[in-house]
C-alpha cells in the first residue's frame, strides 16, 4: 500500500524558516494537502491541491512539490505554529495521511 | 458556519459492535462526500471510510474492511460509521470529515472536521 513518510520532529527559532518534507513514490503525480494539528484540537486544513491556502491560512504557510517530496514552508514561524502537521495524499480513491511532524518554535 | 457533531462513541469490549453519527450543518449536505478518520491516543490520522454524494460508492481503508460500514441519511444531514468486531486497535478519536470540492481525481482537501468522539475497545 502507498505510504508518505514525515520527520517526526522539526525544530526552528522564531523567525525563521520552518520546512517539513512529506515524502512518497511519484509524489509529483498526486494531489496533496497539509493539515494543522494543535494540541486537544482538531486538524486544520492549511493546504490543499499542493499550493493552495484555504480563506484565512496566514500567508507564511506555502507548499511545493518536486518528484517524489512535498514541502510545507512555514516563513517567519512564530510560537502558535507550533502544532503537528500532518501531509495527506490522494491515491485511487483512498486517504493516505503522513506519521506527522511536531514543529517545535523556540 | 459549517459545523459537524458527532456522537456514539463508548467504551465497548472486543469483538463488540457500535455504531458512530454525524450531523453536519451549515453546506450542502447531499453534495459533498463525507468521511470518518481516526486518531488512537499519542498517534498520527489514520483514515477510515469515504461515503461520496449522489453515488453509492464508499471505501475503506484496509484496517476496517469487511468490519466498518459508512452510510449517510441525506434528509438529515448525517453520515454513519457502524463498526464491528471491535478490536484494542479500533481504539481512537473517531473524527466525520467534510471533504471540499470534488475535482477528477480527489477534493479540494478535508476543509471541516468535528470535534471527534472517543471509541475505546476495551474488556
Amino acid at each position: 500500500s502507498y505510504e508518505v513518510t514525515q520527520p517526526p520532529s522539526v525544530s526552528v527559532s522564531p523567525g525563521q524558516t520552518a520546512r517539513i518534507a512529506c515524502s512518497g513514490n511519484d509524489l509529483i503525480d498526486k494531489d496533496v494537502c497539509w493539515y494543522q494539528q494543535k494540541t486537544g484540537q482538531s486538524p486544520v486544513l492549511i493546504i490543499y491541491q499542493n499550493v493552495v491556502r484555504p480563506s484565512g491560512i496566514p500567508e507564511r504557510f506555502s507548499a511545493s512539490t518536486s518528484g517524489n517530496v512535498a514541502t510545507l514552508a512555514i516563513s517567519g514561524a512564530l510560537p502558535v505554529d507550533e502544532a503537528d502537521y500532518y501531509c495527506q495524499a490522494w491515491v485511487d480513491r483512498t486517504v493516505v495521511f503522513g506519521g506527522g511532524t511536531k514543529l517545535t518554535v523556540l | 458556519e459549517v459545523k459537524l457533531l458527532e456522537s456514539g462513541g463508548t467504551l465497548v469490549k472486543p469483538g463488540g459492535s457500535l455504531r458512530l453519527s454525524c450531523e453536519g450543518s451549515g453546506f450542502t449536505f447531499k453534495n459533498t462526500a463525507m468521511a470518518w478518520v481516526r486518531q488512537a491516543p499519542g498517534r498520527g490520522l489514520q483514515w477510515v471510510s469515504t461515503i461520496r454524494a449522489n453515488v453509492d460508492l464508499t471505501y475503506y481503508a484496509d484496517s476496517v474492511k469487511g468490519r466498518f460500514t459508512i452510510s449517510r441519511d441525506d434528509s438529515k444531514n448525517m453520515v454513519f460509521l457502524q463498526m464491528s468486531s471491535l478490536r484494542a486497535d479500533d481504539t481512537a478519536v473517531y473524527y466525520c470529515a467534510k471533504y471540499g470540492l470534488a475535482t477528477i481525481r480527489s477534493y479540494y482537501g478535508v476543509d471541516a472536521w468535528g470535534q471527534g468522539t472517543t471509541v475505546t475497545v476495551s474488556s
